[in-house]
């Protein structure tokens, strides 16, 4: 597999916006994306973007990437406290393999 | 309604003993995935079916093997468990197309050795 790599954790205050970090080395990742695993729940797509595109927003959801930099990040504005939860970005180059990153645990403050 | 579907929930299995985790799907994906995530760590990807056609990784150890007999099912086979298999193991499935296929996931089973 490739390496996708994440900071650990991260915490927030309720109601600021949240931003996760992602490097990938495979320069030929296609797609990218954002999964949520909340404890004891199997992973949940929130987000994904193709390797052409620059920025992608989704309600409160906004993907940035430097394709340049292999790097990924994913804003939650008006972080909620039902937002705690693992993220993981993941890269694949086929749609069909897909390489998961370590994951980071953000913690929201009320 | 339940698409990844992931019997049982929580396996215990004793050291060396063959341990088989199941999963279904009501999705009618071509792409069954398998993963393996220990705590605190990525999901890694053992292997996956493309319809009939078996793609292992490269790492995945000989220990683990895997059976698709239809669309709907496909089992993870640990022959001989060891302590360093305990884990959760997750299934998801995909529609095998490119791009920018979303995988949905099972709620996974944890695997204990004891």
């Amino acid at each position: 597999g490739e390496d996708v790599e994440q900071s650990l954790f991260l915490s927030v205050r309720e109601g600021d916006s949240s931003v996760i970090n992602c490097t990938y080395t495979d320069s030929s990742s296609t797609y990218l994306y954002w999964y949520k695993q909340e404890p004891g729940a199997g992973l949940q797509l929130l987000t994904y973007i193709f390797s052409n595109m620059d920025m992608k927003q989704d309600q409160r959801l906004t993907v940035l990437l430097n394709k340049k930099d292999k790097h990924l990040s994913l804003r939650i504005a008006d972080t909620q406290t039902g937002d705690s939860a693992i993220y993981f970005c993941a890269e694949s180059m086929t749609g069909n393999q897909f390489y998961f990153g370590t994951g980071t645990s953000l913690t929201v403050i009320p | 309604d339940a698409m990844v579907i992931q019997n049982p929930r929580y396996q215990v299995t004793q050291f060396g003993k063959p341990v088989t985790l199941s999963c279904s799907q009501t999705l009618n994906h071509n792409v069954m995935y398998w993963y393996q995530q220990k705590s605190s760590q990525a999901p890694k990807l053992l292997f996956h079916y493309y319809d009939k056609d078996f793609n292992n990784e490269a790492d995945t150890p000989d220990n683990f093997q895997s059976r698709r007999p239809n669309t709907s099912f496909c089992f993870l086979d640990i022959r001989s468990p060891g302590l360093g298999d305990a884990a959760m193991y997750l299934c998801a499935t995909s529609r095998g197309k490119l791009g920018g296929n979303e995988q949905f996931f099972g709620p996974g089973t944890r695997l204990t050795v004891l």
